[in-house]
Order: structure tokens, then C-alpha cells, then sequence
């Protein structure tokens, strides 16, 4: 089952922040947090794993709440390259089966 | 870090006929890869899972006959669309986790864009 991303689409200006939520109606294992530019491939930013805490790098970070099945991505201070389309991807079940099902995304835009 | 190479990036076919897709892990070896099919201004869909010296399993829906996957060597997988139609025109990618233990996620391949005329 999918999970939900929220909010659909974001337009920031530079320097603002936003927050990416994702949500699944089934327990976790681990929830992956991408960013696609457009045509190209999506690029792994940061993984949570169950049972792991909040994880970030330079102004990105993340957390993971297992108990209601929620992970957030948060991007500070935003600059125009943090423009795009950002994928949370789940992995249900118990282990690291590597089937990421991905939300349906949320569109960033970062303008001047 | 980890790469992934995908062949050809873009592809033009007549209906009808078969198309290759390669993907390549560069400097790691996977047992296991992913593949994906994703539509314009959609989120990725899993199709199927390239086991290496095994079949491939397939997601729900997904054809087998029609998307057939060899993955042969450790570092090599292909996805044939066999007898396209212009419905199966879309952006493939592939993807291999270099730590399926760890924390390194999935790298992509850069994708295929097929278009079927």
C-alpha cells in the first residue's frame, strides 16, 4: 500500500523552510527519503531505519516515528537546488527486502 | 560511491517490436535489483525484483511475458519489453542497494525513456 505524502506541492523562497510528511497505514521497517530532479533518476538522501534516531546532513533532516507509522523531512534555510520532486519510500514488514514503495511525491519549488 | 549505469538512457520503437534495457552496478556487485516503471508526473511503481541465477519475481499486475528480466551475473540485469505498445511508453529505471544491511539506500540507475510510436 502506498504511503501518503503531504503536502502535494511546496513553493519556497530562498531561505524558508518546509517540512515533507509521509504516512503509512502499515507498520515500518525503514522509510527512504529521495529527491528527483526532473528526467532524471531520483538520489537517495537519508534513511531511517526502525528503531533509529533522527538523521540529517547540512540542512536536510529526518525522523521517523514508528509507534504512528510517520517519517518528516525537513529542509531548512532552502536553496534552489533543493528544487524538485521528493519521494518518501517504504519497506514494510520485518526485513530488508529492498521493495521500496514510494508516495506519490511532493513537488518543491524554490525561487529567488 | 556506488553507480549504477542504465542503457540507453532513450529509445524510440515501433509498435510492436522488443526493446533492451541493461542495468549495470559499476563497482559493487548486487544479487538482487530493482525495477521500476515511472509515468510522467507520477511516483515510481515497482515492477519487479531481478534475482541473479534466479527468476525474477514480479509485483502485482505486472506482466511477466510482457517484461521479461534475466539477470544473469552479478553485476548485469535486463528488462525486455517484449511486443510494445505506445501504453508501454514511460520512464524505466533500475535501482541496487550496495549495503543491504546498512544505511545507504538504493542507487539509481539515470533511467530509460521509452517511447513507443
Amino acid at each position: 500500500q502506498q504511503p501518503v505524502q503531504s503536502p502535494q506541492a511546496v513553493i519556497l523562497r530562498e531561505g524558508e523552510d518546509a517540512v515533507i510528511n509521509c504516512s503509512s497505514s502499515k507498520a515500518l521497517y525503514s522509510v527512504h527519503w529521495y529527491r528527483q530532479k526532473h528526467g532524471e533518476a531520483p538520489v537517495f538522501l537519508m534513511i531511517l531505519l526502525k528503531g533509529g534516531e533522527q538523521k540529517g546532513h547540512d540542512k536536510i533532516s529526518a525522523s521517523f516515528n514508528e509507534k504512528k507509522q510517520q517519517s518528516s523531512l525537513y529542509l531548512t534555510a532552502s536553496q534552489l537546488s533543493y528544487s524538485g520532486t521528493y519521494f518518501c519510500g517504504t519497506e514494510r514488514g520485518s526485513g530488508n527486502t529492498g521493495k521500496l514503495i514510494f508516495g506519490q511525491g511532493t513537488t518543491l519549488q524554490v525561487k529567488p | 560511491g556506488a553507480v549504477v549505469s542504465q542503457h540507453p538512457s532513450r529509445v524510440i520503437c515501433k509498435s510492436g517490436t522488443s526493446v533492451k534495457i541493461e542495468c549495470r552496478s559499476l563497482d559493487f556487485q548486487a544479487t538482487t535489483m530493482f525495477w521500476y516503471r515511472q509515468f510522467p508526473k507520477q511516483s515510481l511503481m515497482l515492477m519487479a525484483t531481478s534475482n541473479e541465477g534466479s527468476k525474477a519475481t514480479y509485483e502485482q499486475g505486472v506482466e511477466k511475458d510482457k517484461f521479461l528480466i534475466n539477470h544473469a551475473s552479478l553485476t548485469l540485469s535486463t528488462l525486455t519489453v517484449t511486443s510494445a505498445h505506445p501504453e508501454d511508453s514511460s520512464f524505466y529505471i533500475c535501482s541496487a542497494n550496495l549495503a543491504p544491511d546498512g544505511n545507504y539506500g538504493y542507487t539509481f540507475g539515470s533511467g530509460t525513456r521509452l517511447t513507443v510510436v
